[in-house]
């Protein structure tokens, strides 16, 4: 069985702050981890992925995830926040199936 | 641009009615999948297609239905339409290798309004 939880539903920064937002799971087989992001009216957008290589991660937009197997634990953090960042981000686990998280909306305070 | 295609980009209809929301996959990808956004349950899985044949049931109700043809494009059918049905309806594309669900590409949605 799979599950993702995602602490916070809302997450606010000040522009040029660190963005951590926080991603759990659980799954019975190795995960693959997605986060993606959702601007206003708009699909969401893959961000970056975690398949079983390097834990710590890469995406776009200067995001990058850490893969923490201990912890089952995949953050997404980014060490300066900017305006056009303001969304809603989605942590996701897959196996046979995709699962998604509730989403956290990320503001930026100027 | 995801390579996944929706239409139409709006609807407005009214109770009672029924409705087809239209999707592309991206080119090359075997598996379609359905979700449905809304403000009060947020982002739900409702079907999964792969390659014309249903893999995945979500949480779809029987007034909902869909289908893959053998071109690839999908159709998400739903009808005697409710006002709670009002959201926004993605359509997302993977490749999938196995049982191995890999990324998934989403589509510019479909917002629909039942009035």
């Amino acid at each position: 069985a799979q599950s993702v939880t995602q602490l916070g539903s809302h997450v606010s920064v000040s522009e040029g702050a660190l963005v951590l937002l926080r991603c759990n799971y659980s799954s019975s087989v190795p995960p693959y981890l997605f986060w993606y992001v959702q601007y206003p009216n708009q699909g969401l957008q893959l961000l970056l992925k975690y398949t079983s290589a390097a834990t710590l991660v890469k995406g776009i937009n200067g995001f990058e995830a850490e893969f923490k197997k201990s912890e089952t634990s995949f953050h997404l953090t980014k060490p300066s926040a900017h305006m056009s960042d303001a969304a809603e981000y989605f942590c996701a686990v897959t196996a046979s199936k995709i699962i998604f998280g509730s989403g956290t909306r990320l503001s930026i305070r100027p | 641009d995801s390579g996944v295609t929706q239409t139409p980009k709006h609807l407005i209809t009214a109770t009672g009615q029924r409705v087809t929301l239209r999707c592309s996959p991206r080119s090359g990808d075997l598996s379609v999948y359905w979700y449905q956004q809304s403000l009060d349950q947020g982002l739900q899985f409702l079907i999964q297609y792969y390659n014309g044949e249903e893999r995945a049931k979500g949480n779809i109700l029987e007034r909902f239905s869909a289908q893959q043809f053998p071109d690839l494009h999908s159709e998400l059918n739903l009808s005697s339409l409710e006002l709670g049905d009002s959201a926004l309806y993605f359509c997302a594309s993977s490749a999938q290798t196995g049982d191995r669900v890999l990324e998934q590409f989403f589509g510019p949605g479909t917002r629909l309004t039942v009035l």
